[in-house]
């Protein structure tokens, strides 16, 4: 099966640094990967589509210039929460499409940020 | 817009069978996945069914109804591993999965 790779799984930061997540897939290729964020006990929440050599897609409500996304390679994916803040603190999990198909999401592991 | 409708939580007795529902409201819908997540991991995919029907995989099955807009995930011979949440995620094409809200299952002893 496909393997998304993600780096950190923990970061624990003072507020106002940056903090970048990476999100590599490992044996495929990924045109598209999606960047999540997840507060305790609570569903997966789209914040952004990344796409390969292009802008990404941001959902209603997500800060475009603080949630950084950079995909330039078909096999990795960036994230970088500027200036972070105590709120920014949640799980940021990153996923792709596998190639075979588009029904089925492979996840990485997760990046865990606190902000203190 | 989207939205998929799940319980929050569920308990069951090891060994047993226990069913979690999920009713969906989308815009060109085209399957229904489901996904499992323990406390502190990243979700892994179960299963995917684009199709009226049920589909088995091991102790897993599911099934879809779409003219009822309705699935479900059923677990057998529960094990306290099982113990996770438990996510229906509706597929629209291109689109990204939408997901519901997690059934939470706690299996005990």
């Amino acid at each position: 099966g496909a393997v998304v790779s993600q780096h950190p799984s923990r970061v624990i930061c003072k507020s106002g640094t940056s903090v970048k997540i990476e999100c590599r897939s490992l044996d495929f290729q990924a045109t598209t990967m999606f960047w999540y964020r997840q507060f305790p006990k609570q569903s997966l929440m789209l914040m952004a589509t990344s796409n390969e050599g292009s802008k990404a897609t941001y959902e209603q409500g997500v800060e475009k210039d603080k949630f950084l996304i950079n995909h330039a390679s078909l096999t990795l994916s960036t994230l970088t929460v500027t200036s972070a803040h105590p709120e920014d603190s949640s799980f940021y999990i990153c996923s792709a499409l596998g190639d075979r198909g588009n029904e089925k999401l492979f996840f990485g592991s997760g990046t865990q940020l606190s902000v203190l | 817009g989207q939205s998929l409708e799940q319980p929050s939580e569920v308990t069951a007795v090891e060994g047993a069978i226990v069913q979690i529902n999920c009713t969906y409201q989308t815009s060109g819908f085209y399957g229904l996945s489901w996904y499992q997540q323990h406390d502190g991991g990243a979700p892994t995919f179960l299963s995917y069914n684009a199709l009226d029907g049920l589909e088995e995989t091991g102790r897993f099955s599911s099934f879809l109804s779409r003219s009822d807009s309705y699935g479900y995930l059923l677990l057998q011979e529960l094990q306290m591993k099982d113990s996770a949440s438990y996510f229906c995620a509706a597929f629209s094409g291109n689109t990204p999965l939408v997901f519901g809200k997690g059934t939470r299952l706690s299996v005990i002893a």
